[in-house]
C-alpha cells in the first residue's frame, strides 16, 4: 500500500516565483512526517520535520490532518534549490521502526 | 567525524552470484536503516537495527536477503543467487535516536548491476 505519495515527478519554477510540492499520506495514527533533499552529487540529508515546526533554507511545511497532507512551501524559490525532494513517513513517532519514502519530485529552478 | 560510510560503492554482479555491502555507521548511533532504491523511485525501507538486534525486516523482498549487525556498529546487507530485480542503489542510513522518528544521516549508497 503507498503510504506516501507525491504526485509530481518533475517541477519547474522561475527563479522568484513560489513552489510548492505537494505530498500526501495514508496511514492512521500519529505518524511523523519528513522531508528529505538530495542535491546533486550529494547525500540525502533531512531538510525539515514536522514537529520542529521551523523554517529551513526559507521552505516550510504544514501537516493537514484532514487532509493527511504535507505539502513543502516556499515563497521564492531560488537557483540552488534545485533538488530531489522526497516526502517521507515514521509510522509511530516513538516506536516505529519502519520508514516510507515518497517517490521524489525533482524540482528545477529556472533563472 | 566521518559521516556514514558505504563499501563498495559500486558492484557488478553476475546473476546467481552472492553479494555483501558494507555500511559503516556514525559512532553512537543506535539505529540503523536499509533501504533499496530502484532507478526513478524513492528509497524502500528494508529493515532496521537497534544496536546490534534487528528489530524489523519486514521490507526484505526474500529469504535470499540477509542482514546483520553483531556488534551493532558495521553491518553488512548479503544478497544471495543475486537476481536481475535486484540491481538498485542499496543506502545505509543511521541515528542517533531509537526508532524511525529522528533524524536519519544517509550514506553515499552502493549501486548494484546485476548483469
Amino acid at each position: 500500500a503507498q503510504r506516501v505519495t507525491q504526485p509530481e515527478k518533475l517541477l519547474s519554477v522561475f527563479k522568484g516565483a513560489p513552489v510548492e510540492l505537494k505530498c500526501n499520506y495514508s496511514y492512521s495514527g500519529s505518524p511523523e512526517l519528513f522531508w528529505y533533499v538530495q542535491y546533486s552529487r550529494q547525500r540525502l540529508q533531512l531538510l525539515l520535520r514536522h514537529i520542529s515546526r521551523e523554517s529551513i533554507k526559507g521552505f516550510t511545511a504544514d501537516l493537514n490532518k484532514g487532509e493527511t497532507s504535507f505539502h513543502l512551501k516556499k515563497p521564492f524559490a531560488q537557483e540552488e534549490d534545485s533538488a530531489m525532494y522526497y516526502c517521507a513517513l515514521s509510522p509511530q513517532r516513538y516506536t516505529g521502526n519502519q520508514f516510507y519514502f515518497g517517490t521524489g519530485t525533482s524540482l528545477t529552478v529556472i533563472p | 567525524g566521518a559521516g556514514v560510510s558505504q563499501s563498495p560503492r559500486y558492484k557488478v554482479a553476475k546473476r546467481g552470484q552472492d553479494v555483501a555491502l558494507r555500511c559503516d555507521p556514525i559512532s553512537g548511533h543506535v539505529s540503523l536503516f536499509w533501504y533499496q532504491q530502484a532507478l526513478g523511485q524513492g528509497p524502500e525501507f528494508l529493515t532496521y537495527f537497534q544496536n546490534e538486534a534487528q528489530l524489523d525486516k519486514s521490507g526484505l523482498p526474500s529469504d535470499r536477503f540477509f542482514a546483520e549487525r553483531p556488534e551493532g556498529s558495521v553491518s553488512t546487507l548479503k544478497i544471495q543467487r543475486t537476481q536481475q530485480e535486484d540491481s538498485a542503489v542499496y543506502l545505509c542510513a543511521s541515528s542517533l535516536v531509537l526508532g524511525s522518528g529522528g533524524e536519519q544521516f544517509f550514506g553515499p549508497g552502493t549501486r548494484l548491476t546485476v548483469l
